[in-house]
C-alpha cells in the first residue's frame, strides 16, 4: 500500500467550477502535510500547508482530517491557470525532514 | 535569484556508461535532497544531505552515489548506467529554520538505452 495515496485523475472541469482532491495517508506518525503544485515538465512548488483547523488561501481551501488520515484540497473558481497536477505531500515526525509525496492528481481546466 | 539550478538539463546515456548530476543552490540552505520522479509514482528519495560534508541514504540509494563537499552544491553520480535508472530527476533544497519547505530544481530527463 502507498504511503500517501491520490485519484490520479485527471479531472477535466470548466472554467469557473469548484474541485475537489482527496488524499489519504497511511502513517499515523505524520506531522506535517502539504499541497504541492506541478505543472506540466516541471518542477513541484509548494501551495499552501495544510493546517488541522482548516486554512484557505484566495480560492484554494485545504482540510486535515487526522482521524481519518484523510487530506483534502477545494479550487473555486477554477482558472486555466489552474491546469496542473496537485501533489499530496505528508512529513513524518523525527528524523531529517523526509517527505513523502503522492503520485498527484492531474486537473485540466477547459474554457 | 537563481535558486536551485540542475545541469544537465537532458541527458541520454547507454547501459553502462557513468555521469555526474550536478545540483547547486545559492540560497545558503543546509538541506538538499536528490529524488526520481517515475510515471504513476511519487517522488521517490534517493539520497539527502543535512549539511556540507554529510550524506545519507533515502528510499531507493542503490546505482547512485553523492557528495556534498561545498554546501551550496550536492552531486549525484551513476557509476554504471541501467535501464530501470530512466526517469526525471529532481533535485531539493530547505533551509534549517523552514525545513518543510523544499525548493526544487527544473529537473533532469535521464535516458538510458
Amino acid at each position: 500500500r502507498k504511503e500517501v495515496e491520490q485519484d490520479p485523475g485527471p479531472f477535466n472541469v470548466p472554467e469557473g467550477a469548484t474541485v475537489a482532491f482527496n488524499c489519504t495517508y497511511s502513517n499515523s506518525a505524520s506531522q506535517s502535510f502539504f499541497w504541492y503544485r506541478q505543472d506540466c515538465r516541471k518542477e513541484p512548488k509548494l501551495l499552501m500547508s495544510v493546517y488541522s483547523s482548516g486554512n484557505e488561501d484566495g480560492r484554494f481551501t485545504a482540510q486535515l482530517n487526522r482521524a481519518s488520515q484523510y487530506i483534502s484540497l477545494l479550487i473555486r473558481d477554477s482558472k486555466l491557470s489552474d491546469s496542473a497536477t496537485y501533489l499530496c505531500v505528508v512529513r513524518l515526525s523525527g528524523g531529517y525532514n523526509k517527505l513523502i509525496f503522492g503520485a498527484g492528481t492531474r486537473l485540466a481546466v477547459h474554457p | 535569484n537563481a535558486g536551485v539550478t540542475q545541469t544537465p538539463k537532458f541527458r541520454v546515456l547507454k547501459t553502462g556508461q557513468s555521469m555526474t548530476l550536478l545540483c547547486a543552490q545559492d540560497m545558503n540552505h543546509e538541506y538538499m535532497y536528490w529524488y526520481r520522479q517515475d510515471p504513476g509514482m511519487g517522488l521517490r528519495l534517493i539520497h539527502y544531505s543535512v549539511g556540507e560534508g554529510t550524506t545519507a541514504k533515502g528510499e531507493v540509494p542503490d546505482g547512485y552515489n553523492v557528495s556534498r563537499l561545498k554546501k551550496q552544491n550536492f552531486l549525484l553520480g551513476l557509476e554504471s548506467a541501467a535501464p530501470s535508472q530512466t526517469s526525471v530527476y529532481f533535485c531539493a533544497s530547505s533551509p534549517e529554520e523552514a525545513k518543510n519547505i523544499q525548493y526544487f530544481g527544473a529537473g533532469t530527463r535521464l535516458s538510458v538505452l
